[in-house]
């Protein structure tokens, strides 16, 4: 089956603390997407890679950093610089860039202790 | 740049119809989108709407786009159980790309 595999589900790290979340696709997707989820605030872009070895901010990149090493795989890593990291981050793909429709994993929780 | 807005929260009976709203700011977007997310989970495509179209219905769904207003709606007829989550618009930005811009949600509870 193919699909968006995120992980790990849950995550407690100290604060001060690096920490990469994994996200890999098995759809053949060209574009993937991390987006960051708060309660009551929607979803807002972090970053985003049209191509391998490529990818852009997003709105809110500030104390993240991502690489697109393989077209399946795009983690994201959360470092220290990230002011209030305690959040739901979910990973998406999708065919290209000219479509609407994102594939989501199931997301990765983030608790910073 | 875009900006989504929507209620935060509707109660809805077993059997009833929900109504939930959107209002968007780009005028120039060309598809409009309905998520679902379920506890705990990802966002699923519900349905999207082509900028040119009114109405779209697509079995219990019935999407309304109200362009001068830059209003958008999502019927569910029939409503159940699993139709509670969280449901959100976003619009696709006018330059092409696939930045969607996504509103707060509207948690549905469907109450039997």
């Amino acid at each position: 089956d193919g699909g968006i595999t995120q992980s790990p589900k849950y995550l407690f790290r100290k604060e001060g603390q690096n920490v990469t979340l994994s996200c890999e696709q098995n759809l053949n997707h060209d574009a993937m997407y991390w987006y960051r989820q708060d309660p009551g605030q929607g979803l807002r872009l972090i970053y985003y890679s049209q191509i391998v070895n490529d990818f852009q901010k997003g709105d809110i990149a500030e104390g993240y950093s991502v690489s697109r090493e393989k077209k399946e795989s795009f983690p994201l890593t959360v470092t220290s610089a990230q002011k209030n990291p305690t959040a739901f981050y979910l990973c998406a793909s999708s065919i290209g860039t000219n479509t609407g429709e994102l594939f989501f994993g199931e997301g990765s929780r983030l608790t910073v202790l | 740049g875009e900006d989504v807005e929507q209620s935060l929260f509707l109660s809805v009976r077993e059997g009833d119809s929900s109504v939930i709203n959107c209002t968007y700011t780009d005028s120039s977007s060309t598809y409009l989108y309905w998520y679902k997310q379920e506890p705990g989970a990802g966002l699923q495509l519900l349905t999207y709407i082509f900028s040119n179209m009114d109405m779209k219905q697509d079995q219990r769904l019935t999407v309304l786009l109200n362009k001068k207003d830059k209003h958008l709606s999502l019927r569910i007829a029939d409503t159940q159980t699993g139709d509670s989550a969280i449901y959100f618009c976003a619009e696709s930005p006018s330059d092409g790309n696939n930045r969607l811009a996504f509103g707060k949600g509207n948690q549905v509870v469907v109450i039997p």
